[in-house]
């Protein structure tokens, strides 16, 4: 009973290359946010969607794509990846409210991210 | 700009020893607060979090957390560490900005250690 879910766990890759990342969730929440860790296990949000809408969208390149086919699913797309990609991807998602979006968020088990 | 610090990189505690891992925050507003612990290759799970009430929260696995406002501190607590909960340890706030996104904003993590 996966309840939120990423695929690949593991990609390893060329830079240049494009690469997706996959993220479902049966949680029934209208909100799903992407981070990335670092390294030094520092842990930034880069993007979010309610309802298929984007609502976070942090300084990131533009070579980072979100997209939010429905709102159980939200993916990641990474054109022409660099060195410094390298990195743990993790997606998230939590329900919202409009009068305050303090619930917690539910993590995914993350995808480890290497660009040779 | 909303903040979250987390002044030690590692605490070391013997079992069945009380733990204290500190978090110190800066908000505009009301502080929204919480605690996620990261297992090795895993994602983030929630343990507890801080909107208003009580200043003791009580979370998962025995966990809980005090709020004191005149400190801006979220301090996670346990009576009797156990080695299992040996993992890194995430405070967050909540953005408290006007978009009302539900971003989180994370501490840089601390690592504990709970020694046999």
């Amino acid at each position: 009973d996966t309840a939120v879910s990423q695929t690949p766990k593991y990609l390893v890759t060329q830079m240049g290359n494009d690469k997706s990342i996959k993220c479902e969730q049966n949680l029934g929440h209208d909100t799903m946010y992407w981070y990335k860790q670092d390294s030094k296990k520092f842990l930034k949000i880069m993007f979010s969607y309610n309802n298929k809408e984007l609502i976070i969208n942090e300084t990131v390149p533009n070579r980072f794509s979100p997209k939010s086919p429905d709102k159980a699913h939200l993916n990641l797309h990474i054109n022409s990846l660099e060195l410094g990609d390298s990195a743990v991807y993790f997606c998230a998602s939590s329900p919202f409210r409009t009068s305050g979006s303090y619930n917690e968020q539910f993590f995914g088990p993350g995808t480890r991210l290497t660009v040779l | 700009a909303q903040s979250v610090a987390q002044p030690e990189d590692q605490v070391n505690v013997a079992e069945g020893n009380p733990l204290t891992v500190k978090c110190t925050y800066s908000v505009s507003g009301n502080p929204y607060l919480f605690w996620y612990v990261q297992y090795p290759n895993r994602g983030l799970q929630f343990l507890l979090k801080y909107i208003t009430g009580d200043n003791l929260v009580k979370g998962s696995y025995g966990f809980e957390a005090e709020f004191n406002k005149s400190q801006t501190s979220f301090h996670l607590k346990k009576p009797s560490a156990l080695v299992s909960d040996s993992a890194l340890y995430f405070c967050a706030v909540r953005d408290g900005g006007s978009s009302n996104t539900g971003k989180l904003i994370f501490g840089q993590g601390t690592t504990l250690q709970v020694k046999p």
